[in-house]
């Protein structure tokens, strides 16, 4: 089975700090993605990558950055997080023969912006 | 520009069946995905329509018109188990294959 994992479940930071969100997919998917969710606005794209060192924006990248070092982790960094990316944020991947509406999702991090 | 829209909230009951609709608009259509989300849950892939026509798994029907750009998911027998929310998302040529998706449809199971 495709795991796909994120560092953290629940997470709370305060505004202006630096946070990392972190994830990891063990199938050798070349494809990566994060997305956050917010109610009534459904799933977001805000980065994706289809290789390491690759990085594309989504529709959202403002105030985001990603990090792609190795192919199996993909890294959302808030250099500077704010109350309004209080959000559910959502990881995943699928391989570059796939379809890329088949995409398997890790289980998301709740980060909360005090 | 790319729109799709559905349902936000369905409820049925236990037993009966049950459509979400999903219209859409994009241009450079690849296909048509259907997602189920449980609350506190991950997003967990249910069906993909390239073509049109009806695609049956089990208990889940997904069916997609592209000259009507529609689609809808039919869930029979409904189990409280199904209670979750329902998102359509469609891949688009024209954003460079990146995934849209809808803004979900909540399913409300009575007893």
């Amino acid at each position: 089975d495709v795991k796909v994992t994120q560092s953290s479940r629940y997470l709370v930071k305060r505004t202006g700090e630096k946070v990392f969100l972190e994830c990891v997919q063990d199938m050798d998917h070349e494809n990566m993605f994060w997305y956050r969710q917010d109610p009534g606005l459904g799933l977001r794209l805000i980065y994706f990558s289809y290789d390491v060192k690759m990085k594309e924006k989504g529709d959202i990248p403002e105030g985001y950055s990603v990090s792609r070092e190795k192919k199996e982790r993909f890294s959302l960094i808030l250099e500077s997080a704010s109350t309004n990316q209080t959000s559910m944020y959502l990881c995943a991947s699928n391989p570059l023969t796939a379809s890329t509406d088949t995409q398997y999702f890790g289980p998301g991090t709740r980060l909360t912006v005090l | 520009g790319q729109s799709l829209e559905q349902p936000s909230e369905v409820t049925a009951v236990e037993g009966a069946i049950v459509q979400i609709n999903c219209t859409y608009q994009t241009s450079g259509f690849y296909g048509l995905s259907w997602y189920q989300q449980h609350d506190g849950g991950a997003p967990t892939f249910l069906s993909y329509n390239a073509l049109d026509g009806l695609e049956e798994t089990g208990r889940f029907s997904s069916f997609l018109s592209r000259s009507d750009s529609y689609g809808y998911l039919l869930l029979q027998e409904l189990q409280m188990k199904d209670s979750a929310s329902y998102f359509c998302a469609v891949t688009s040529t024209s954003r460079d294959d990146k995934i849209i998706f809808g803004k979900g449809t909540r399913l409300h199971i009575l007893p």
